[in-house]
């Protein structure tokens, strides 16, 4: 089946400082991928999509200057949170889909951001 | 705009009981629809979903759901609650219209369900 992975699972650092995490389709090509935020027991909010080799589309509310999303190659999408605060500390979780035309998204393990 | 309605936080069932979680959504068009299972500090797994033709879908690890346009309704059933089955479960929409780039996922609020002994 199609595995999507993310790297780190688990991440503390520093407020004012940055984190990048990686979101890979393993045995696909996404060309589309997607990347939500979780907070404690609540739903998913879609931050944002991207599409390979062009600039990600943000939802409304949420900071493209904040939230970097680069979706260089056909597998890998990264998620930067730049001079992250206490406040950007939730459950980070990517998705991808196999091709334009398919209805269906693949859940990466999601990653843990604490700020300190 | 799409939306997807998940009344109440927590549903608790013994084991070997009926499992009944609601859906409803709201779309200017019939929609895709998802139910998703996540477990503690884990992603999302796709339990089933409706897109088109038969009305009954089933899913893996024994659930079910009923797309049920009159009632926009995708509620989530299982005849026989199993201790595994405890996670957070998750109902989904997508406009079928809407294609590409823009096919996105609207997920309702999540509910818990617990399998008591």
């Amino acid at each position: 089946g199609a595995v999507v992975s993310q790297h780190p699972s688990r991440v503390i650092c520093k407020s004012g400082t940055s984190v990048k995490i990686e979101c890979r389709s393993l045995d696909f090509q996404a060309t589309t991928m997607f990347w939500y935020r979780q907070f404690p027991k609540q739903s998913l909010m879609l931050m944002a999509t991207s599409n390979e080799g062009s600039k990600a589309t943000y939802e409304q509310g949420v900071e493209k200057d904040k939230f970097l999303i680069n979706h260089a190659s056909l597998t890998l999408s990264t998620l930067t949170v730049t001079s992250a605060h206490p406040e950007d500390s939730s459950f980070y979780i990517c998705s991808a889909r196999e091709g334009a035309s398919s209805n269906e998204q693949f859940f990466g393990p999601g990653t843990r951001l604490t700020v300190l | 705009a799409q939306s997807v309605t998940q009344l109440g936080s927590h549903v608790s069932v013994s084991e070997g009981a009926l499992v009944l979680l609601r859906c409803n959504y709201s779309s200017s068009v019939p929609p895709y629809l998802f139910w998703y299972v996540q477990y503690p500090n884990q992603g999302l797994q796709l339990l089933l979903k409706y897109t088109t033709g038969a009305t009954l879908v089933k899913g893996i690890n024994g659930f079910e759901a009923e797309f049920k346009k009159s009632e926009t309704s995708f509620h989530l059933t299982k005849p026989s609650a199993h201790m595994s089955d405890a996670a957070e479960y998750f109902c989904a929409v997508s406009d079928p219209l809407m294609g590409g780039a823009n096919s996105k996922l609207t997920f309702g609020k999540g509910i818990t369900l617990s399998v008591r002994p």
